[in-house]
C-alpha cells in the first residue's frame, strides 16, 4: 500500500522559513515525479511545485518562485519543500502527492502569523 | 495559466439519484504526447483529496463504478449514477496538461 506522510509544518512568523518533508513507502519512489500541493483554510486546491524522478527538472507556481525549493532524496524515499520568505498567503495545509495527484498524504499545516 | 471552470458550484442531490458536474477549460487539454490530462478529485469533509478519475475517463483503483468521467478537448463531465451518503464532499476537476496544473473552483455535493 502506498503511503505518503508529511511533516515539518507549524507556526512561523512572516519572513521566516520552514522545511517540509514527505516520507514515501509502498512504491518505487525513484520511478515517479512528485508534487507538492496546498490548500488554504476553507479554500480550494493549488499546485505548488513538482520534481522529476531524478531531480533534474523542477517546476514552480509563480507565487512561490524564488522562495520555495523542491528537492528529493531517492535513497531515502523522501521529498522536501524548503520554504523561505513566508507570508500570510502561504498559510495552508501542504500535501505531498505522486505525479498529477495520484495518492495524497494527510497534509501538514503551515501557519504564517506574528 | 489554464483556467478551469466548474458548474454547478453547489449540487444538492437526493440519495439514489444521479449527479453531474461540468468542467470547462480555457484551452484544449490535449497534451503534445496525445494524452488529455484531466483528472477528477473528491475531498470528503475533513479528509485529504482523493483522485477518482484520471485522463478523462479512467477510474482509479477502488473507485466505485457509479463514478464515470467523459469529455474531450475543453469540455468534461463527472457523473455519479446513483448518489450515496458517502459521496458528500467537494469535487474538483484538474488539468495536468500545462504547468502550472490548475484546479476548478470545486463543486460542493450535498444530500437534499
Amino acid at each position: 500500500e502506498v503511503q505518503l506522510v508529511e511533516s515539518g509544518g507549524g507556526l512561523v512568523q512572516p519572513g521566516g522559513s520552514l522545511r517540509l518533508s514527505c516520507a514515501a513507502s509502498g512504491l518505487t519512489f525513484s520511478d515517479y515525479w512528485m508534487t507538492w500541493g496546498r490548500q488554504a483554510p476553507g479554500k480550494g486546491l493549488e499546485w505548488v511545485a513538482n520534481i522529476k524522478h531524478d531531480g533534474t527538472e523542477k517546476y514552480y507556481v509563480d507565487s512561490v518562485k524564488g522562495r520555495f525549493t523542491i528537492s528529493r532524496d531517492n535513497a531515502k524515499n523522501s521529498l522536501f519543500l524548503q520554504m523561505n520568505s513566508l507570508g500570510a498567503g502561504d498559510t495552508a495545509v501542504y500535501y505531498c502527492t505522486i505525479g498529477r495527484g495520484y495518492n495524497w498524504g494527510q497534509g501538514t499545516l503551515v501557519t504564517v502569523s506574528s | 495559466d489554464v483556467v478551469m471552470t466548474q458548474s454547478p458550484l453547489s449540487l444538492p442531490v437526493t440519495l439514489g439519484q444521479p449527479a453531474s458536474i461540468s468542467c470547462r477549460s480555457s484551452q484544449s487539454l490535449v497534451h503534445r504526447d496525445g494524452n488529455t490530462y484531466l483528472n477528477w478529485f473528491q475531498q470528503r469533509p475533513g479528509q485529504s483529496p482523493r483522485r477518482l478519475i484520471y485522463k478523462v475517463s479512467n477510474r482509479d483503483s477502488g473507485v466505485p463504478d457509479r463514478f464515470s468521467g467523459s469529455g474531450s478537448g475543453t469540455d468534461f463531465t463527472l457523473e455519479i449514477s446513483r448518489v450515496e451518503a458517502e459521496d458528500v464532499g467537494v469535487y474538483y476537476c484538474m488539468q495536468g496538461t500545462q504547468w502550472p496544473w490548475t484546479f476548478g473552483q470545486g463543486t460542493n455535493l450535498e444530500i437534499k
